[in-house]
């Protein structure tokens, strides 16, 4: 099966950077994913790594280690409407079909 | 282009009620998923349907849980005899195929046992 791990929660200021780890165990990778949820919202997807290596779309990028089975989201210029749970996913593909299998989440407060 | 539609948004039942969540994929979407969130926790997968099929419901309960996508109309997810601990957000994506990762999430119902 899969699972994936990552902090419950981080706590940083207006301005500052925050990294938020996941690592994750799967049979067979085909890739790892961020989603961002508001309090009340609906999943929103944010970013995908297939390969190894850092890929930036504004103030968010995600990282990946293939190697090291972890990948890291980055937030940068944090600012109050960041506060929000993050998830990283991997794809399942037991019993041959394929499906999102989430974190638990971790939550992130930005303060003044 | 109207994304992921969920319906009712809140939903109240009694003990022992019958709750219907209804999903409409977005449109040009044919594989959609449900997901059940329970506060404070992540996003468990329970069903992933295509269009009159069920493909893997490997995270639905064995019992009083069921759900469909038919020809025509949205996808079900229906529970049977609601108990306390089915209270939770029901949220439903949506994907154009076979998706590594690209999920269109709906906003959720969220379902109140009383």
């Amino acid at each position: 099966g899969q699972s994936l791990e990552q902090p419950s929660e981080v706590t940083a200021v207006e301005g500052a950077i925050v990294q938020i780890n996941c690592t994750y165990q799967t049979s067979g990778f085909y890739g790892l994913s961020w989603y961002q949820q508001h309090d009340g919202g609906a999943p929103t997807f944010l970013s995908y790594n297939a390969l190894d290596g850092l890929e930036e779309t504004g103030r968010f990028s995600s990282f990946l280690s293939r190697s090291d089975s972890y990948g890291y989201l980055l937030l940068q210029e944090l600012q109050m409407k960041d506060s929000a749970s993050y998830f990283c996913a991997v794809r399942d593909q037991s019993g041959g079909y394929n499906k999102l299998i989430f974190g638990a989440g971790t939550r992130l407060a930005v303060h003044p | 282009n109207a994304g992921v539609m969920q319906n009712p948004r809140h939903l109240v039942r009694r003990r022992g009620q019958e709750a219907r969540l209804r999903c409409s994929p977005m449109k040009g979407h044919s594989h959609v998923y449900w997901y059940r969130q329970l506060p404070e926790e992540g996003l468990k997968f329970m069903v992933y349907l295509q269009k009159e099929n069920i493909i893997d419901e490997s995270g639905m309960p064995k019992e009083r849980f069921s759900a469909e996508f038919p020809k025509e109309g949205p996808s079900i997810l229906r529970i049977q005899q609601v108990v306390r601990g089915d209270s939770a957000a029901y949220f439903c994506a949506s994907s154009p195929r076979d998706s590594n990762y690209g999920y269109t999430f709906g906003s959720g119902t969220r379902l109140t046992v009383v």
